[in-house]
């Protein structure tokens, strides 16, 4: 069937820090691969995509690249903000139209 | 940025009672999502409408559950009978056409209470 794992969170991070999210999936078929970010009291806004293998998709600044052969997505950032603080999704499509979401990572950033 | 709009943005209700929420989609976009999130878990995926019909639904859109797009620009979602399972907050979402890798645009969500 089709899953996202991602890692557990929360993650707290200092300004400016280095920021990895690992995602994982499984999938029958060729997904397509999101990241979702959601602020405080708002809904879940896209962040970035990639539609097959190889393909790096960026936004703001977040970076992740499809990996085929580990069957990965992990979302990057070099220098993390105080107002990056929100809880980002891991998520996938394959031929239908409903996406499977991974369960959220917490990321609280400190001055 | 055309957004999608969801009211109430907070529901009580008693157990056993009727539920509507309510959404306007993003205009041009012809295809229309429910997902839920329980508290602490993951953000699960409803039913998918298109053309004014189902074209996809999860186990969890059982009977109880109904869709609706009773005008241009409003979709609902009904919980017919309420239970106490169903305390959760509930996206709507919209998307300009159903192929793989288009991207959904959700709105900020209804949280509905079971009492």
């Amino acid at each position: 069937g089709n899953s996202v794992t991602q890692m557990e969170g929360p993650v707290t991070l200092s300004e400016e820090a280095f920021l990895t999210i690992n995602c994982t999936y499984t999938a029958t078929g060729y997904p397509s691969l999101f990241w979702y970010v959601q602020y405080p009291g708002e809904g879940l806004q896209l962040l970035l995509k990639a539609t097959k293998a190889d393909d790096k998709g960026s936004n703001k600044g977040f970076e992740a690249t499809y990996r085929k052969e580990t069957t990965s997505f992990h979302l990057e950032k070099g220098s993390v903000q105080v107002s990056d603080s929100a809880v980002y999704f891991c998520a996938l499509t394959t031929t239908g139209n409903q996406f499977y979401f991974g369960t959220g990572t917490s990321l609280t950033v400190i001055p | 940025e055309p957004e999608v709009t969801q009211t109430p943005s907070h529901q009580v209700t008693q157990m056993g009672q009727e539920v509507i929420l309510r959404c306007v989609p993003i205009s041009n976009h012809l295809y229309f999502y429910w997902y839920r999130q329980i508290l602490g878990q993951k953000v699960e995926f409803l039913v998918s409408f298109y053309n004014n019909e189902i074209s996809e639904k999860s186990e969890i859109f059982d009977d109880q559950f109904s869709v609706e797009r009773p005008d241009g620009s409003n979709f609902t979602l009904k919980i017919r009978s309420t239970k106490l399972e169903d305390s959760a907050m509930y996206f709507c979402a919209s998307s300009e056409t159903g192929s793989q890798g288009q991207p959904q645009h959700f709105g900020d969500g209804t949280r509905l209470s079971i009492l």
